[in-house]
């Protein structure tokens, strides 16, 4: 079936370190990836999205690229900052010619930031 | 513009029990999927809802069950509570179903089962 792994956390980092969450996937349709983010007591915001192979999300400095070769959709980022600590799901929803289907969610990592 | 309105934010029920939780789209949203979030098995998806007809269900027991009203608003139902059933309930809405990122999402209601 379809599914998402993702690296287990917690990650800690130092302030302006560079970021990599990995996952990946498996689908049997033409999946759309996503990256989610989930701050305390809160629900789940949009953080990136693509479409497509070698399509590359991007926001707020975070970037994913599509690999549909090694069925991929790593999250990157440069230099993280203590705003940044949060869960970040990655997840996926095949296209049913035109339509998307539900969310499948990785389990999540969270990331902690310290000045 | 208001965002996706989840009650009550926190409950706690005694097993065998049942309850109900609600959620309030996005204005003009017709849209409304529901999904548990729980520390071993993550997020799962339980069942959208679109013009007051279920269109999509995961895989989850008969206990849980839902419904939509006329002005899109979403209850979540479980009957028969289990000690396993203790999750954040995170309901989304989008302006029609089956548009993957095209989701808000709420704060959630955080089911504590004792």
């Amino acid at each position: 079936g379809d599914s998402v792994t993702q690296m287990e956390g917690p990650v800690t980092l130092s302030e302006e370190a560079f970021l990599t969450i990995n996952c990946t996937y498996t689908a049997t349709g033409y999946p759309s990836l996503f990256w989610y983010v989930q701050y305390p007591g809160e629900g789940l915001q949009l953080l990136l999205k693509a479409t497509k192979a070698d399509d590359k999300g991007s926001n707020k400095g975070f970037e994913a690229t599509y690999r549909k070769e090694t069925t991929s959709f790593h999250l990157e980022k440069g230099s993280v900052q203590v705003s940044d600590s949060a869960v970040y799901f990655c997840a996926l929803s095949i296209d049913y010619g035109g339509s998307q289907g539900n969310l499948i969610f990785g389990k999540g990592t969270k990331l902690s930031v310290k000045p | 513009k208001a965002g996706v309105t989840q009650t009550p934010r926190y409950l706690i029920k005694t097993r065998g029990q049942q309850v109900t939780l609600s959620c309030s789209p996005i204005s003009g949203h017709r849209s409304v999927s529901w999904y548990q979030q729980t520390p071993g098995q993550g997020l799962q998806f339980l069942f959208e809802y679109f013009s007051e007809t279920q269109r999509n269900k995961g895989n989850f027991p008969g206990r849980f069950s839902g419904r939509q009203f006329s002005n899109s608003r979403s209850e979540m139902n479980v009957s028969t509570l289990e000690l396993g059933d203790s999750a954040l309930y995170l309901c989304a809405s989008s302006p029609k179903p089956r548009t993957g990122s095209g989701y808000t999402f709420g704060s959630g209601t955080r089911l504590t089962v004792v």
